[in-house]
């Protein structure tokens, strides 16, 4: 039971375009999410995240937009660049533990 | 203040056998929690410490256990290795596991491949 979706597993835009990854949760009892960033061989890295109460997280070139009544949440990164490119996963909670999303390998070509 | 630390990097083991990853949490952080990853599934909730107590526990089999020392310290152990459990095992730490806004730094992971 996957919960936590995230439908693209790759994800290739220019340098400069806008990046945006999707990610939808089916439990309601979320009220918290989180992306992570992820480069190969090391951990993921916290990255932004966002409340319930929210629709909206900005934070520099990085903003979290959510859809509660779609239940899905979308990270978009503008402008894009090559050293964004990396795995992305979306993560949700309602207090305990973390339910992550499959990952997106984002791509950012020079 | 250092990072997540998680020993050893690199493991290579053989069905039937068990083993035994650990992790130090950065420095103050008193809850550790511990992922699988595995291609296409993204990251897998094992179980969380916090205290030296058992928190949380995800979907996994009784082969797969966990302790946390008095340090904070903590260590998983997967016994009877199966081919399937080839995994990067994560671990994370964190500073105040009941509030909701609370962010789980991760140590870079230990790569097991069973053979």
């Amino acid at each position: 039971d996957q919960q936590v979706k995230q439908n693209s597993p790759s994800l290739s835009v220019q340098e400069g375009r806008i990046s945006i990854l999707n990610c939808d949760y089916t439990n309601s009892m979320f009220d918290y999410f989180l992306w992570y960033k992820k480069y190969p061989a090391e951990g993921p890295t916290f990255l932004i995240s966002i409340s319930s109460i929210k629709d909206k997280n900005e934070d520099g070139r990085f903003t979290v937009f959510l859809n509660k009544s779609a239940k899905h949440l979308s990270l978009h990164i503008v402008p894009s660049q090559p050293g964004d490119s990396a795995v992305y996963f979306c993560a949700a909670t309602s207090g305990s533990r973390l339910t992550f999303g499959e990952g997106t390998q984002l791509t950012v070509n020079p | 203040k250092a990072g997540v630390t998680q020993t050893p990097r690199y493991l290579i083991k053989t069905r039937g056998q068990q083993v035994t990853l650990s992790c130090s949490p950065i420095s103050g952080h008193r809850s550790v929690s511990w992922y699988q990853q595995t291609p296409g599934q993204g990251l897998q909730f094992l179980f969380e410490y916090f205290s030296e107590t058992q928190r949380n526990k995800g979907n996994f089999p009784g082969r797969f256990s966990g302790r946390q020392f008095s340090n904070s310290r903590s260590e998983m152990n997967v016994s009877t290795l199966e081919l399937g459990d080839s995994a990067l095992y994560l671990c994370a730490s964190s500073s105040s596991p009941g509030l909701i806004t609370d962010t789980q730094y991760f140590g870079p992971g230990t790569r097991l491949t069973v053979l």
